[in-house]
């Protein structure tokens, strides 16, 4: 399977812990998104990378929120000190090259902060 | 603010009719639109695009149709088989934006025998 990848499928932890997600992009794709997505809404954008450099950042996307790309090939996304309001469903997308692209998705992270 | 809308939330469709998915804009800069198609505890699926230089795209048993003027587009499945049921959600980008999307809110499809 050469699709994207996202690990893990589902994280539970308590409230002020700390958690980091990873996605494993289609390799030749050298643009990567984070999105988030809550429940009856569609996919909102958190952050974009091309290749190692991460190019933009959502409102959304607080202090607490961290997304790297080492070296442009996979991503890791971290929420520090979690709280109620992260729980959602956290979705990476790749695409490749410039111009009018489709994104493509992984089957995302669920958060469950308790 | 919400600059995609999916008005419907839900649609309800017999097994062999057309079904018929609506989206309206708000950003008149949007020059990109896709259709994506989401299964329970799947990320959503690509199914069609659409730019802004033409009206019409066709992809087998799926249709996108752009109205500029109205800002509005939508989608036609046909015929709709049982495996179309999903959530189908339309988002829209500017091209120089990075293929920064903004997604609506979502249409709960059911296909019925």
């Amino acid at each position: 399977d050469t699709g994207v990848s996202q690990d893990p499928r589902h994280k539970i932890t308590k409230r002020g812990q700390n958690v980091t997600f990873r996605c494993d992009p289609i390799s030749e794709h050298n643009r990567l998104y984070w999105y988030r997505q809550t429940l009856g809404q569609g996919p909102e954008f958190l952050t974009y990378f091309q290749n190692e450099a991460q190019l933009e950042k959502s409102r959304l996307l607080s202090d607490r929120f961290s997304a790297e790309r080492p070296k442009g090939s996979f991503s890791t996304l971290e929420i520090q000190r979690t709280e109620q309001g992260d729980s959602a469903m956290y979705l990476c997308a790749s695409s490749a090259g410039q111009g009018y692209q489709p994104q493509h998705f992984g089957d995302g992270t669920r958060l469950s902060i308790l | 603010d919400q600059q995609v809308k999916q008005n419907s939330p839900s649609l309800s469709v017999q097994e062999g009719r057309i079904s018929i998915l609506n989206c309206d804009y708000t950003n008149s800069m949007f020059d990109y639109f896709l259709w994506y198609k989401k299964y329970p505890a799947e990320g959503p699926t690509f199914l069609i695009s659409i730019s802004s230089i033409k009206d019409k795209n066709e992809d087998g048993r799926f249709t996108v149709f752009l109205n500029k003027s109205a800002k509005h587009l939508s989608l036609h499945i046909v015929p709709s088989q049982p495996g179309d049921s999903a959530v189908y959600f339309c988002a829209a980008s500017v091209i120089d934006s990075w293929g920064k999307f903004q997604f609506g809110a979502g249409t709960q499809v059911v296909v019925t025998p």
